[in-house]
Parts: C-alpha cells; structure tokens; sequence
C-alpha cells in the first residue's frame, strides 16, 4: 500500500541556520509528491509539488525539495531558517492509479531558536 | 480569486447530535476532497467527489458519515450522531480535475464534540 513517512517528528534549528526536513515515499511507479505547511489553528498551504521532469523542485518562501528515486525520497531543504518558518510541515503523494487520493506523512512540527 | 471555503470555521456539538459541514470549492474547480485530521496526527482522506457523484469513498467510516457535492451549492459533509471520537479538524480541498492536480485546501472546521 502507499505510504508517506516523515521520520522526524520534532525538529528544532536556529534561526539561520539551515533546514532539511525528511519525507520518504512508499510506492513502485513514481508518485506525485508535495509539500505543504500548516500553521496553528489554519489550513494547509502549498509550499511546492513534483510531477516529473527536473528532480529539484523550487518552492514559496524560499524552500526546495528534491526527488530522488533511488532513495524514495523527496526531502525539503531552506537555506536559512527565518521565526515565521515555525509551522508543521506535511509530505503528500499521489499517484496516477488512483483516484487523485493525497496519502499524507504525520507531519513534522519545525520550531525556530531565535 | 477567492480560495477553498469551509464554514463554520468552528462547530461544537453534543453527543448524539448532528454536523454539517460545508465547503465551496474554488472558482472553476468541479473537483472537491475531504480529509479528517485527527489531534497529532497527520490527515486522512475520507471521500473524493465530483459534481453530483462520489468517485472515491474508500476513506469514509461506514456508518454515520456521509457526503454530497449537488450540482448548485457546496460540499456538504454530513456526520450523524456524533461521538467524541469525531473531533477532529476537518479540511476540504478542491481541484480543477482530478489525478495529477494541484489541491487547494480550505480553512477546515473544528469539531468538538462534548
């Protein structure tokens, strides 16, 4: 069955600093894959998504993802770590066997040292 | 260009009573998901619908949840004799087409059931 697992529940980085957030995929064919942010008591905001073609993927706000198939991955990458980054943060497949279905991670919950 | 609306934004019901929620897709967007986001955990798909059909239910609990999308007017997600179990946020995306696109999600509602 599909799956979507962000193996980091919590992440804690100065602000400055840089970020690498970690979502592995679950699935033989490649998926459709996206990032999204959530901030407390709001909906979801797409950040970036990969269809196909190049592998790096350049996002809102400043944030990157790359897909790489050997390793299932598509992790989510900034540069430098801003206070208003401070949000959870959720990997979503898709596929096109099913119906458009996202299948999500638990999320990962980012906060920010000043 | 008005985004995914949800209302109400906050719902608190009794045991035993009913809740509707209700969505309205963006401009153009004839395709409408709902997923439920249970506290600390990430979100689950629930039903996918298209004007006036279900295409993919296979995320909705079998008894006492039910959803429509009519040719005129929003969404509607419908959850019978709520139990505490139900609280939970609950957030309706909305594309243009179906696989491959884009979802654009809503606001959510929070649902307290006392």
């Amino acid at each position: 069955a599909q799956s979507v697992t962000q193996p980091d529940i919590h992440i804690t980085v100065s602000e400055g600093a840089s970020l690498e957030l970690r979502c592995n995929y679950s699935y033989g064919a490649t998926p459709y894959l996206f990032w999204y942010v959530q901030s407390p008591g709001q909906g979801l905001q797409l950040l970036l998504k990969y269809f196909s073609g190049d592998t790096l993927v350049q996002g809102i706000k400043g944030f990157e993802a790359e897909f790489k198939r050997s390793q299932s991955s598509f992790n989510l990458r900034k540069p430098s770590v801003h206070w208003s980054d401070a949000a959870e943060y959720f990997c979503a497949s898709g596929t096109s066997s099913n119906t458009g279905k996202l299948i999500f991670g638990q999320g990962t919950t980012l906060q920010v040292k000043p | 260009n008005a985004g995914v609306m949800q209302n109400p934004r906050h719902l608190v019901r009794r045991r035993g009573q009913e809740a509707r929620l209700r969505c309205s897709p963006m401009k153009g967007h004839s395709h409408v998901y709902w997923y439920r986001q249970l506290p600390e955990e990430g979100l689950k798909f629930m039903v996918y619908l298209q004007k006036e059909n279900i295409i993919d239910e296979s995320g909705m609990p079998k008894e006492r949840f039910s959803a429509e999308f009519p040719k005129e007017g929003p969404s509607i997600l419908r959850i019978q004799q709520v139990v505490r179990g139900d609280s939970a946020a609950y957030f309706c995306a909305s594309s243009p087409s179906g696989v491959g696109e884009t979802q654009y999600f809503g606001p959510g509602t929070r649902l307290l059931v006392l």
